[in-house]
């Protein structure tokens, strides 16, 4: 059984630019959640999607922004990029059936803005 | 609004010895309560979790966590620290019926030493 998969592991952009990160989720769930984790703390919410839907958002401006898909995976996008994004992505899979909170993570997404 | 106070960023403990790794919550209803584990340049992994009336929740690896809501508290512990305990630790909350938003400590550094 494939846990939650994020692609790529790592990657360099550099300031003003956009980037797109990628996640599919554990099999049989329908949530998505994506957290930044800038280094030395801990993960902070950006937002949820189930349903194709941006269904909770955390205190991250516009330039932060997703979708999902059919299949369920996601996508999230941030818009020109400043230093401050630098930081893992952490993708989350959840089930709204199984409605214990709990969520898997994928191994993230490290993000450098030069 | 919730929130997650970990005491202590860094903990160093001798191997064999008892692991306490410290989480308070605040919360205006009951929470769903969890720890994950992350080792270097890794996601998140789940250790535990609280859901359910059971205040003594016992998780992988040896660890469990004692939810006492008089203390507002959910500390971790392990009666014998192993090397490969050294990793980065981190409670979390989310109120019942929410998924997917889970609200992260700051975290705690666990060393063993030999």
């Amino acid at each position: 059984d494939a846990g939650v998969t994020q692609s790529p592991t790592h990657l360099i952009k550099t300031r003003g630019q956009q980037v797109t990160l990628r996640c599919s989720p554990k099999s049989g769930h329908d949530t998505v959640s994506w957290y930044q984790q800038a280094l030395g703390q801990g993960p902070q919410f950006i937002f949820q999607y189930y349903e194709e839907e941006e269904r909770q958002r955390g205190n991250f401006p516009d330039r932060f922004s997703g979708h999902q898909f059919p299949n369920y995976s996601s996508e999230l996008n941030v818009n020109a990029l400043l230093l401050g994004d630098s930081a893992l992505y952490l993708c989350a899979s959840s089930s709204q059936v199984i409605g214990t909170g709990e969520l898997f993570f994928g191994e993230g997404s490290r993000l450098t803005v030069l | 609004a919730q929130s997650v106070t970990q005491l202590g960023s860094h903990v160093s403990v001798s191997e064999g010895a008892l692991v306490l790794l410290r989480c308070n919550y605040s919360s205006s209803v009951p929470p769903y309560l969890f720890w994950y584990v992350q080792y270097p340049n890794q996601g998140l992994q789940l250790l535990l979790k609280y859901t359910s009336a059971a205040t003594l929740v016992k998780g992988i690896n040896g660890f469990e966590a004692e939810f006492k809501k008089s203390e507002t508290s959910f500390h971790l512990t392990k009666p014998s620290a192993h090397m490969s305990d050294a990793a980065e630790y981190f409670c979390a909350v989310t109120p019942r019926g929410n998924t997917g938003k889970l609200i992260f400590g700051q975290g705690t550094t666990l060393q063993v030493k030999p």
